[in-house]
């Protein structure tokens, strides 16, 4: 079965300072991967997305995130962080198939001022 | 906006009591999950539908149900609620060929 793993539960960083969320997939064959965002008090919403090709992807917000297949990883990079990027970060992975997405237990990310 | 339609927004009941959630997925969406998130377990995966049919099962318990109807709608029955069981539910919806989840705002639920 497939599990995410997200290594940094919560994370505190100030404005301007650099980004980089790990994560990391246990199923070894073709997978879809998603970084997702929620906001407080808000649903969870798509920040980017690989499925195939190039593994370095750019997603909205000045988020990107490289697919590194021999690690098994998908980590979730900025380059400096702003104060309104204080949520919460889940990835997610998919093995295509069924369709079954599985979600990581979430970063929490604060940006302080 | 997602295009996900969920609801009621908030719902406060007894324990006990029996509850339906209601969600429409984005227009053309086969698939429709349920999520539930709480403080203390995160972000669960519940149940998957696809166009009618159960597909996949995680961490539902007996005492909850859910359905697709023809009209690709979706309801999550909620019943003998208990205290524990206060958590925000995310309906979520996906295209056949593209993997992509799409969620809805949640509906709250307050069992008191």
């Amino acid at each position: 079965a497939q599990s995410v793993s997200q290594h940094n539960h919560h994370v505190i960083l100030s404005e301007a300072a650099s980004l980089e969320l790990g994560c990391n997939y246990s199923y070894g064959g073709t997978v879809n991967l998603f970084w997702y965002v929620q906001y407080p008090g808000q649903h969870l919403q798509l920040l980017l997305k690989y499925f195939s090709g190039d593994p370095l992807v750019k997603g909205i917000k000045g988020f990107e995130a490289e697919f590194i297949k021999s690690k098994f990883s998908f980590n979730l990079r900025k380059p400096s962080v702003q104060w309104s990027d204080t949520a919460e970060y889940f990835c997610a992975v998919n093995s295509g198939g069924y369709q079954k997405v599985t979600f990581g237990i979430g970063t929490k990310l604060q940006v302080i001022p | 906006d997602s295009g996900v339609t969920q609801t009621p927004k908030h719902l406060i009941t007894a324990t006990g009591q029996r509850v339906t959630l209601r969600c429409s997925p984005r227009s053309g969406d086969l698939s429709v999950y349920w999520y539930q998130q709480s403080l203390d377990q995160g972000l669960q995966f519940l149940i998957q539908y696809y166009n009618g049919e159960e597909r996949a099962k995680g961490n539902i318990l007996e005492r909850f149900s859910a359905q697709q109807f023809p009209d690709l709608h979706s309801e999550l029955n909620l019943s003998s609620l208990e205290l524990g069981d206060s958590a925000l539910y995310f309906c979520a919806s996906s295209e056949n060929r593209d993997n992509t989840i799409y969620f809805g705002e949640g509906s709250w639920l307050t069992v008191v």
